[in-house]
């Protein structure tokens, strides 16, 4: 079966600093992968997908991340964190197998400090 | 406006009732979905449906049961609540497996 880890279930950064959310997943194949975010009292919004091609790939809000099949990452990245950042961020994989439910991992809570 | 949403987005029942959470979506989405989100518990899959008339079982069933007549709409039924099951409550829906999921605003429920 499918896994998703995200390590880190909080994270604190200064406004400013650069950020990174790591998430490792389980799976044989490419999987389908996301980052969603979700502020506070609102559903998950998503970010960004890598299907395939370019493994470092672009998403709203200015973050990106990068597939590394080697690793079984897909972290999430970011030049600049913004006092608006801070929300709870979550990594998934797509229904694989046949499924069409997708995993998800417990998410992480980014703290940003001013 | 298309979209997903949830109703009502707040409720407060009390123990032994039976409550009905709605989610509607205008995008025609096959596949739908209930998540209840509890601190240090991340997302839990409660049920899911393929199209109108197919429902599964997801995580954490017991306890709940849901319809889907029509493809736009997907109905959680809480048929006695408890106070476990004070938590938030989100509908998603997707086109197929390979794209993201589409999530309402959640409805947070409080069992008393």
């Amino acid at each position: 079966a499918q896994s998703v880890t995200q390590p880190d279930i909080h994270i604190t950064v200064s406004e400013g600093a650069s950020l990174e959310l790591r998430c490792n997943y389980s799976y044989g194949a490419t999987p389908y992968l996301f980052w969603y975010v979700q502020s506070p009292g609102q559903g998950l919004q998503l970010l960004l997908k890598y299907f395939s091609g370019d493994t470092l790939v672009q998403g709203i809000k200015g973050f990106e991340a990068e597939f590394k099949r080697s690793q079984s990452s897909f972290n999430l990245r970011k030049p600049s964190v913004h006092w608006s950042d801070a929300a709870e961020y979550f990594c998934a994989v797509g229904g694989t197998g046949g499924s069409y439910i997708p995993t998800f991992g417990r998410g992480t809570s980014l703290i940003v400090h001013p | 406006d298309a979209g997903i949403t949830q109703s009502p987005r707040y409720k407060i029942t009390e123990t032994g009732r039976q409550v009905t959470l709605m989610c509607h979506q205008t995008w025609s989405h096959s596949y739908m979905f209930w998540y209840r989100q509890d601190l240090g518990h991340g997302l839990r899959l409660i049920y899911y449906s393929a199209a109108a008339d197919i429902t599964d079982k997801g995580e954490v069933p017991d306890g709940y049961v849901v319809s889907r007549s029509k493809t736009e709409n997907f109905p959680l039924t809480l048929e006695s609540a408890t106070r476990s099951q004070t938590s938030v409550y989100f509908c998603a829906s997707t086109r197929d497996s390979y794209s993201p999921l589409h999530f309402g605003n959640g409805t947070r429920l409080t069992v008393t």
